[in-house]
């Protein structure tokens, strides 16, 4: 079964673009998850979807949405990028929520120049 | 809000059992703790979960206190592949409460 895969790998933009972020889950997983890696501030969880409905966000600022797609692959957005909003970002999925184990990708590598 | 506590780092020799402790004394009575691992330059990878009792899996065991404020992820045969950062993270209702910054496990041959 192939694994959970985000587009792009590597991304550079400029202070006040737009990026989007995509994420395909394990087939038949219906939760994704984002999160965010920085060296300062570790693993931070941004916001996870389940069933196209957003069920639960992290503390981040508006800048930052996502969505979900009928198949439930998600992509999330940042606009009016930041230099701190470089980072590693990982999607994760999983079957259903909470008590399952869930899956990452190898994340999306976002450098803001 | 809930959250987990954990040593920065820890060291252990091949093939020698390794604990890996975790404190949650804020946890909720539907938190599922879940353990999650990191080697450098790739996403986490699941590890085990468990709610009240312990549980065994081929990679590792999970040993959860009585008054589940505390658990243990148990190594039993540490290899210089277990070298790692390790995530113990508390989930409600899908949502990852705190992952913290784990602890970075050194495994010397």
């Amino acid at each position: 079964k192939a694994g959970v895969t985000q587009t792009p790998r590597y991304l550079i933009k400029t202070r006040g673009q737009q990026v989007t972020l995509s994420c395909s889950p394990i087939s038949g997983h219906r939760s994704v998850s984002w999160y965010q890696q920085t060296p300062g501030q570790g693993l931070q969880f941004l916001f996870e979807y389940f069933s196209e409905t957003q069920r639960n966000k992290g503390n981040f600022p508006g800048r930052f949405s996502g969505r979900q797609f009928s198949n439930s692959r998600s992509e999330m957005n940042v606009s009016t990028l930041e230099l701190g909003d470089s980072a590693l970002y990982l999607c994760a999925s999983s079957l259903y929520r909470g008590r399952d184990e869930q899956y990452f990708g190898p994340g999306t590598r976002l450098t803001v120049t | 809000d809930a959250k987990t506590t954990q040593p920065n780092s820890m060291e252990s020799n091949e093939e020698e059992p390794v604990h890996l402790p975790c404190n949650h004394s804020t946890i909720s009575g539907t938190d599922y703790i879940h353990w999650y691992r990191q080697l450098p330059s790739q996403g986490p990878e699941y590890v085990i979960h468990g709610l009240t009792s312990n549980v065994n899996n081929r990679m590792a065991s999970l040993a959860i206190a009585e008054d589940r404020k505390s658990s243990t992820l148990i190594l039993h045969r540490a290899t210089l592949r277990d070298a790692a950062v390790y995530y113990c993270i508390l989930i409600r209702s899908g949502y990852a409460l705190n992952f913290g910054k784990g602890t970075s496990l050194l495994v010397t041959p």
